[in-house]
This record gives C-alpha cells, structure tokens and sequence, in this order.
C-alpha cells in the first residue's frame, strides 16, 4: 500500500530534550517536506526536500533541522524543544516538487513541550 | 507578501442544500491551486489541481474552479459524508506551498 508513515504518532517532551520524528514513504518520491498546524494558522511549511541530500526552508524554519540521505526518510529534529512548538506536525511526498504534483500526507504526529 | 484566504471559515448546511467555500490569494508565479480535504485526526488529502484560469474540475458532488485571483470549490447536494475540513493551497514560486486556514464544513442530515 502506498502510504507515507510518521513516528511517533505522539509525544509528549520537556523543554531542551532534543528529539526526532520520523517520515518515510514507499512510492519512491523525490519531494519530500514538513509542515505543522496550529488552530487559526493553517499549515505551515517547516522544511522541503527536492531530492537526496538537498533542502530548503520553508516559512516557519526556526528551531528545526532536517536530513534527506535516503529517498524515502525526511526524519525532522528538534534540538531543543520549546512550548511554542507544541503542535500538529505532518509529513508529504510527491513524485516531483517542481511541476504541481499532489502531496501525499502522513497522519501527522501531535508533539506537546513542556 | 504570498497569501492565501479561505472564507467562510465555517460553515453548516443541511443535507441537499448546495453551497460555494472560496479560496482567495495574492501570489506572485502560481505554479498551481490544490484543494485538500482533511478528516479530524488525519492528515489531508489530495482533492483537485487547478494550473490556469478558467479551468474546472469535477469529482462526484464537488467541482473546483479557478480564476486569476481565487478558486471555488461547490458542493452539490452535499451528504453528511462530506463534512470535513477543506483546505486550499497554492505553490508558489518552485518548491514552497502555502496553505489557507480552511473551511470547516458541516452537513446535517
């Protein structure tokens, strides 16, 4: 089944605790990216991939980091987690970033920092 | 500054009463409008593709629409089914998507 995964589905931290959550899809896509939600915010772009070992930031970057060494993993790290980044965070793929493909999502991971 | 407005931001209909959500944005070299429909507890998922005014897309009670400045999505008879959240997305420039804030809709039976 195609699908993209995300780990944990939850978590629940304390601030500074470094930490990282996991993404990995199986339709071999090279465009990969993460994105989180907040209640009146929508969803935000944190980090994109367009292929093995380039990224880019997105909008909201800050307190993020990302590693793209395999096609199919875009692990997302956070160093040192503040409350500010409690939220809603999912995974997407595409088959190519540059020509308007459909995103496939994860089922999100729900991240709480206290 | 790339932005992209979805109104209303909820809306309640009975079922078989039809209705309009709009997706209005400013973006400078849109590469494409996507609708996305997202369930409570589960990531979005892909709906339509819009690339240039004037296009329309149709899938059992929904049809998308797209002109210079905003999209509609219409609903048709809408089913109890169909209450969800709708998000509309554009990608701008390259790689970078901006997403609205969604419709939350809610259809009664």
């Amino acid at each position: 089944e195609a699908q993209v995964t995300q780990n944990p589905r939850y978590l629940i931290t304390v601030t500074g605790k470094k930490l990282t959550v996991t993404c990995s899809q199986n339709m071999n896509h090279e465009y990969m990216s993460w994105y989180r939600q907040d209640p009146g915010l929508g969803l935000r772009q944190i980090y994109y991939s367009m292929n093995v070992e380039v990224t880019d930031k997105g909008d909201v970057p800050e307190g993020y980091k990302v590693s793209r060494k395999e096609k199919r993993n875009f692990p997302l790290i956070l160093e040192s987690p503040s409350p500010n980044q409690t939220s809603l965070y999912f995974c997407a793929s595409s088959f190519e970033g540059l020509v308007y493909n459909e995103q496939f999502f994860g089922p999100g991971t729900r991240l709480t920092v206290l | 500054e790339d932005q992209v407005t979805q109104s209303p931001e909820a809306l309640r209909l009975q079922e078989g009463e039809s209705s309009s959500l709009n997706c209005s944005y400013t973006v400078s070299g849109l590469r494409g409008l996507f609708w996305y429909r997202q369930d409570p507890g589960k990531g979005p998922e892909f709906l339509f593709t819009l690339y240039s005014a004037g296009e329309e897309k149709e899938k059992e009670r929904l049809k998308a629409t797209l002109t210079k400045k905003e999209s509609f999505l219409h609903i048709t008879a809408p089913k109890p089914e169909d209450s969800a959240t709708y998000l509309c997305a554009v990608q701008a420039g390259t790689y970078k998507y901006i997403f609205g804030t969604g419709t939350r809709l809610k259809v009664l039976a």
